[in-house]
C-alpha cells in the first residue's frame, strides 16, 4: 500500500533550537496535514496544506506543501519544552477517498530545558 | 480534538470476546472515520462512513470487524472474537460535509482522544 517516509524518526534538541522534519512519498498527494500526538491522546491538527507550493504558518510552526506534490516539511522555531510529542505527517493521495489519510510513522521530539 | 467523543477510553477484553467502541462526531460533522494505531506506529485508515452508509472500507480487515453510523446515535466499531493482535489504539475522526464550495476546509479531519483496547 501507500507509504509515507517521515524523517527523522526522533530528535533530541535544546530548548530554543529550531526543528525541521519532513515527509516524502512516491505518489502525488493533494492534501498534506501535520498532527501532533501526546501520550494517551489523539492526534491534534497543527497545519493543513491544500495546494502545491503553499506555505502556511501557525505560531512558531511553518509547513510547506512541496511543488512536486510528493513532499512536505514542518519547521518549529525556538522550541520550548511543551513542543515535546510525536509529530505525524498525513496525506491524501490524489484520487483517494476523503477520509483515507496515509500517515507517516512519526517524528518523536524531545526538548531539553 | 474537542468535540469528537470516544468511549470507552480504555477497554480490556479476553480473547474471543467482543469489543464495541463508540464515537460521536463533532457537532455539525456528518462524516466519520476510524483509524487504528499500533504501538510506535502511525495511524492506519480503516473505514469511512456517512450517516447509514459505508463510503470506503478499504482498510477494514475482512473478518470480525464491522462499523456502522446509524441515523441516530454514535458510530460503532465492532470487533468480534478479539485476538491479541487487535490490541491497539482506535481513533475516530470526523469532518464536515464536503462539497465544491467547502472542499478545501471540509477536507480537514479532527480526531478524538482514542479508545485503547487491550486483549488478554
Amino acid at each position: 500500500g501507500q507509504q509515507l517516509n517521515q524523517s527523522p524518526q526522533s530528535m533530541f534538541i535544546q530548548e530554543g533550537e529550531d526543528v525541521s522534519m519532513n515527509c516524502t512519498s512516491s505518489s502525488i498527494f493533494n492534501t498534506w496535514l501535520w498532527y501532533k500526538q501526546e501520550p494517551g491522546e489523539g492526534p491534534v491538527l497543527l497545519i493543513a496544506l491544500y495546494k502545491a507550493g503553499e506555505l502556511t504558518s501557525n505560531g512558531r510552526l511553518t509547513a510547506q506543501f512541496g511543488i512536486t506534490r510528493k513532499d512536505s516539511f514542518l519547521n518549529i522555531s525556538a522550541s520550548i519544552p511543551s513542543d515535546v510529542g510525536i509529530y505525524f505527517c498525513a496525506g491524501r493521495v490524489k484520487g483517494g477517498s476523503q477520509g483515507n489519510l496515509i500517515f507517516g510513522k512519526g517524528t518523536k521530539l524531545s526538548v531539553k530545558p | 480534538n474537542a468535540g469528537v467523543m470516544q468511549n470507552p477510553r480504555h477497554l480490556v477484553r479476553r480473547r474471543g470476546q467482543e469489543a464495541r467502541l463508540r464515537c460521536s462526531p463533532m457537532k455539525g460533522h456528518s462524516h466519520v472515520y476510524w483509524y487504528r494505531q499500533l504501538p510506535e506506529e502511525g495511524l492506519k485508515f480503516m473505514v469511512y462512513l456517512q450517516k447509514e452508509n459505508i463510503i470506503d472500507e478499504s482498510g477494514m480487515p475482512k473478518e470480525r470487524f464491522s462499523a456502522e453510523f446509524p441515523k441516530e446515535g454514535p458510530s460503532i466499531l465492532r470487533i468480534q472474537q478479539v485476538v491479541r493482535g487487535d490490541s491497539a489504539a482506535y481513533f475516530c475522526a470526523s469532518s464536515p460535509v464536503t462539497g465544491a464550495v467547502t472542499f478545501l476546509s471540509g477536507n480537514t479531519i479532527y480526531f478524538g482522544e482514542g479508545s485503547w483496547l487491550t486483549v488478554v
